[in-house]
């Protein structure tokens, strides 16, 4: 069974960093696209960032700002989050596509930006 | 970065259909297909459909999705009240190099 499980989530200063871990399982790590998906609190779905082999893509919302990245070694997909905004609070999902469409999520880790 | 355009809310009768739609346009849903996507309050979402009509294993027949042009749709039968949700289309845009997502749309089962 295919299986995403994200942490790192907390609160955190406007202007601070955080990083966001998602562990996989089920798959070949390698050969699957992953990505990030948040939803600010009472608000709708927002695609955040990509990973599939040597590409990156990125929201307009956090470009320059976050970084995708992944772990082969230990089957971990990464989010560094710098200089975060209050409108950055939001449940951050790990998802990965296929077919089109996010076939896979996790549950879920809060990120609250807050002083 | 736009999104797709869904309405906010649809309210049906149990036991009747409801049809939920999601207008892009020809770089994203007209071009690449929208899939659909079930999320219950305090839960991640799920896929319903994939490719405009496409369910994956497990998803009842009750839940059948189609496309128009840039019009994605989403038809559920025979409503119960676990229908209740919000539903979400999403889709890639080949021109922008982005997913999208519609804004979502809370079905309510009266």
């Amino acid at each position: 069974e295919e299986q995403l499980l994200e942490s790192g989530g907390g609160l955190v200063q406007p202007g601070g960093s955080l990083r966001l871990s998602c562990a996989t399982s089920g798959f070949t790590f390698s050969n699957f696209a992953l990505s990030w998906v948040r939803q600010a609190p009472g608000k709708g779905l927002e695609w955040v960032s990509t990973s599939s082999g040597g590409n990156r893509w990125y929201a307009d919302s956090v470009k320059g700002r976050f970084t995708i990245s992944r772990d082969s070694s230990k089957n971990t997909l990464y989010l560094q989050m710098n200089s975060l905004r209050a409108e950055d609070t939001a449940v951050y999902y790990c998802t990965k596509p296929g077919n089109d469409a996010f076939e896979i999520w996790g549950q879920g880790t809060m990120v609250s930006v807050s002083s | 970065q736009a999104g797709l355009t869904q309405p906010p809310s649809v309210s049906m009768g149990l036991r009747q259909t409801a049809t939920l739609t999601c207008t892009g346009n020809s770089n994203n849903v007209g071009n690449h297909g929208a899939a659909w996507l079930q999320q219950h309050q305090g839960h991640p979402p799920k896929l319903l459909s994939y490719r405009n009509d496409n369910r994956p294993s497990g998803i009842s027949e009750r839940f059948s999705a189609s496309r128009s042009g840039n019009t994605a749709s989403l038809t559920i039968t025979g409503l119960q009240p676990e229908d209740e949700a919000d539903y979400y289309c999403s889709a890639w845009d080949s021109s922008l190099s982005v997913w999208v997502f519609g804004g979502g749309t809370k079905l309510t089962v009266l």
